[in-house]
């Protein structure tokens, strides 16, 4: 079943403005993971960040993680044309169930 | 550098003809996944194989079947392919230790006439 919801599941920016996602879950999670994926392309992980982190900084991305709301973002700085994708948030859960991908969020970059 | 490498990027089948997906890893990763995304959809897991033990999702549809001949080596077999299926196809692999991520092969996409 479906566990995390990105919002918006659309977003359009200027270059060089800062884009924020967020990422909802349902259930207890062991970590949560963002990946990105160009058009007609596989998806690419870009950061995970445990249940027991607050925050996470990868080059321009930054992650938060929220277990009391069950929530996270994950905010792009400083945007280029070429980060223009969809993103998707993952959730993994305890034991061995797979990954729960969410719906993503399709960022469009405008140079 | 391609570490999971799934072929053909593209293919086309017919309605009802059986059709093979593959997919190789140099990654030397324990579990392998095969997702189907439709156009701005999350992808949806089908089954895994944590070595060579398979695990199928509740609502994969009877249809699909897989195979893990080696560590190296997944497959997806769509027996009687419907319009339904026209999808990308995902493989994916993860080295079953806590908090890594799964690295993605670049997809196939299915398109059946």
């Amino acid at each position: 079943s479906q566990q995390g919801e990105e919002d918006p599941q659309a977003l359009s920016i200027q270059e060089g403005e800062n884009a924020t996602m967020n990422c909802s879950y349902k259930t207890s999670i062991n970590n949560l993971q963002w990946y990105r994926q160009n058009s007609g392309r596989g998806l690419v992980h870009l950061i995970l960040i445990r249940s027991n982190e607050r925050e996470k900084h990868s080059g321009r991305l930054r992650v938060t993680l929220d277990t009391s709301k069950k929530s996270s973002s994950l905010l792009i700085t400083a945007s280029r044309a070429a980060d223009t994708a969809s993103y998707f948030c993952a959730t993994d859960g305890s034991g061995n169930t797979p990954l729960v991908f969410g719906k993503g969020t399709r960022l469009s970059v405008i140079a | 550098d391609a570490m999971v490498i799934q072929n053909p990027r593209y293919q086309v089948t017919q309605f009802g003809k059986p059709v093979t997906l593959s997919c190789s890893q140099t990654l030397n990763h324990n579990v392998m996944y095969w997702y189907q995304q439709k156009s701005s959809q999350a992808p949806k897991l089908l089954f895994h194989y944590y070595d060579k033990d398979f695990n199928n999702e509740a609502d994969t549809p009877d249809n699909f079947q897989s195979r893990r001949p080696n560590t190296s080596f997944c497959f997806l077999d769509i027996r009687s392919p419907g319009l339904g299926d026209a999808a990308m196809y995902l493989c994916a692999t993860n080295p079953r230790v806590v908090d890594q991520p799964q690295h993605f092969g670049d997809g196939t996409r299915l398109s059946i006439l």
